[in-house]
C-alpha cells in the first residue's frame, strides 16, 4: 500500500481536552504535512516539517502543535480542543513535492463535542 | 491565506458525457496537480504538470497547465459512475518550495 497510515481513524473528543493523533510512514520521506478538510474550504495546511525537529506553520495553525522526533511520525496536538476544531484531518508525505506532489493517508474524522 | 477559485462547485452529468472543471488564481504556479477523493478517503494524485502550456494525459482524463500559469483545466473524456467522487486542484507557487495550495474541490455525481 502507500505506506501512510493515521491514527485513529475516528474521535469523539469533549471541549479543552488535548487530543493527539498520528501520521506515520514507512516511505522514509522527508516531507509530511497535516491538513484539514472542511466543507466549503477544500484542504487547509495546518502545520509541515522538512526533516526531524524541522517543522513549520501553515494557514491554519492557531490552536494546533506538531512534532516529529523522528522520520516516520508527524504528531499533530489539538492542546485543548474546541468544537470549531471539527474536521477531517489528513496526513500527506512526499520525497520530493516539487517532482512527485503529495501521497495523502485516508484521513482522521475528528467530533469536538 | 492564499485559496486557489476552482468551478463549478459541483455538477451532475449523465453517464457518458464530457466533464470540464478548472482552478485559477491571482498567483503565478510552478506547479499544478489534480487529485481525486473518494468518500472516506484521502486523495489520490491524478495529474502533475510541470510547465505552461503542458497538455498531459491519464486514459480518459485531460489537464493542462494555462500559458499564463494562474490556471489550469482538467477535462474527462465519456464519464462512468466510479467518477464520482470530489475532484481537487493544487498549487505550488514560486514562494514555497514544499507547500501546495488547494482548491476548494468539485463535487462530481454522474447519473447512470
Amino acid at each position: 500500500d502507500a505506506g501512510i497510515t493515521q491514527s485513529p481513524r475516528h474521535k469523539v473528543t469533549e471541549t479543552g481536552t488535548p487530543v493527539t493523533l498520528r501520521c506515520h510512514q514507512t516511505e522514509n520521506h522527508r516531507y509530511m504535512y497535516w491538513y484539514r478538510q472542511d466543507p466549503g474550504h477544500g484542504l487547509r495546511l495546518i502545520h509541515y516539517s522538512y526533516g526531524v525537529k524541522d517543522t513549520d506553520k501553515g494557514e491554519v495553525s492557531d490552536g494546533y502543535s506538531v512534532s516529529r522526533s523522528k522520520t516516520e511520525d508527524f504528531l499533530l496536538t489539538l492542546e485543548s480542543a474546541t468544537s470549531s476544531q471539527t474536521s477531517v484531518y489528513f496526513c500527506a508525505i512526499s520525497e520530493s513535492p516539487g517532482v512527485v506532489g503529495y501521497t495523502f493517508g485516508s484521513g482522521t474524522r475528528l467530533t469536538v463535542v | 491565506g492564499q485559496q486557489l477559485n476552482q468551478s463549478p462547485q459541483s455538477m451532475f452529468i449523465q453517464e457518458g458525457e464530457d466533464v470540464s472543471m478548472n482552478c485559477t488564481s491571482s498567483s503565478i504556479f510552478n506547479t499544478w496537480l489534480w487529485y481525486k477523493q473518494d468518500p472516506g478517503e484521502g486523495p489520490v494524485l491524478l495529474i502533475a504538470l510541470y510547465k505552461a502550456g503542458e497538455l498531459t494525459s491519464n486514459g480518459r482524463l485531460t489537464a493542462q497547465f494555462g500559458i499564463t500559469r494562474k490556471d489550469s483545466f482538467l477535462n474527462i473524456s465519456a464519464s462512468i459512475p466510479s467518477d464520482v467522487g470530489i475532484y481537487f486542484c493544487a498549487g505550488r507557487p514560486t514562494s514555497g518550495t514544499y507547500k501546495y495550495i488547494f482548491g476548494t474541490g468539485t463535487r462530481l455525481k454522474v447519473l447512470a
